[in-house]
């Protein structure tokens, strides 16, 4: 079975562009999490879809932003490129969107964002 | 308040020996899951294993098991003969119960050299 697929492995950008990840899920997963990894930093919950809606949304601003195709896969947009977005950013999904605790998120590889 | 604390940055442990890889955690709710994830070089999460917090015994996956001390509010890993392999950056989360069923909180990691 195939785990969580991201793509690009590297993106580099420049400064006020725009940058798209993606991510496929496991088969039959239905939810889908994006978190950022700062360099040497642990990982900051970004957005939750499940079932080509947006659930939750952590702390970052507005020019992030998604989106959640009838496939399940899903995009990262990023606007605005600022040099602080340089990071990791980690996929997950899951199989149950929510009421089960032990709900275990399956991670991609990740796509390594520089802003230069 | 940290959601999540790792306080060992880094971890120098023998081979086949064991090693306590320590998490405390802030939660006001009387349901939530406790993880831990293992991320090797190539940037991929790793599930490892997981504790409820209404399992009354410690979670054990095969060398792992979880020190789920509820009252110190404390839920350290322990891998028993260590191998080369665990080298890595270990990352304890916790998922509440209510609204944000699907946000973890990730600590800032602890990063486990194992020795030959």
């Amino acid at each position: 079975e195939a785990g969580v697929t991201q793509s690009p492995t590297h993106l580099i950008k420049t400064r006020g562009q725009q940058a798209t990840l993606r991510c496929s899920p496991i088969s039959g997963h239905t939810s889908v999490y994006w978190y950022q990894q700062a360099l040497g930093l642990g990982l900051q919950f970004l957005l939750w879809y499940d079932e080509g809606e947006e659930r939750n949304r952590g702390n970052f601003p507005p020019r992030f932003s998604g989106r959640q195709f009838p496939n399940y896969s899903s995009e990262l947009n990023v606007n605005a490129l600022e040099l602080e977005d340089s990071a990791l950013y980690l996929c997950a999904s899951s199989k149950v969107a929510g009421g089960i605790l032990k709900n275990i998120q399956y991670f991609g590889a990740g796509t390594r964002l520089s802003v230069l | 308040a940290q959601k999540i604390t790792q306080t060992q940055p880094g971890m120098f442990v023998q081979e086949k020996e064991a090693v306590t890889l320590d998490c405390t955690y802030d939660t006001s709710d009387q349901s939530y899951g406790l993880f831990w994830y293992k991320q090797p070089s190539s940037g991929e999460m790793i599930f490892l294993i997981y504790q409820g917090s209404y399992d009354e015994q410690n979670a054990t996956e095969g060398r792992y098991s979880l020190n789920f001390q509820k009252a110190r509010k404390s839920a350290n890993l322990v891998i028993s003969a260590s191998q080369l392999g665990d080298s890595a950056m270990y990352f304890c989360a916790m998922r509440e119960g209510g609204y944000n069923f699907n946000k973890f909180y990730f600590g800032s990691g602890t990063k486990l050299n194992v020795k030959p």
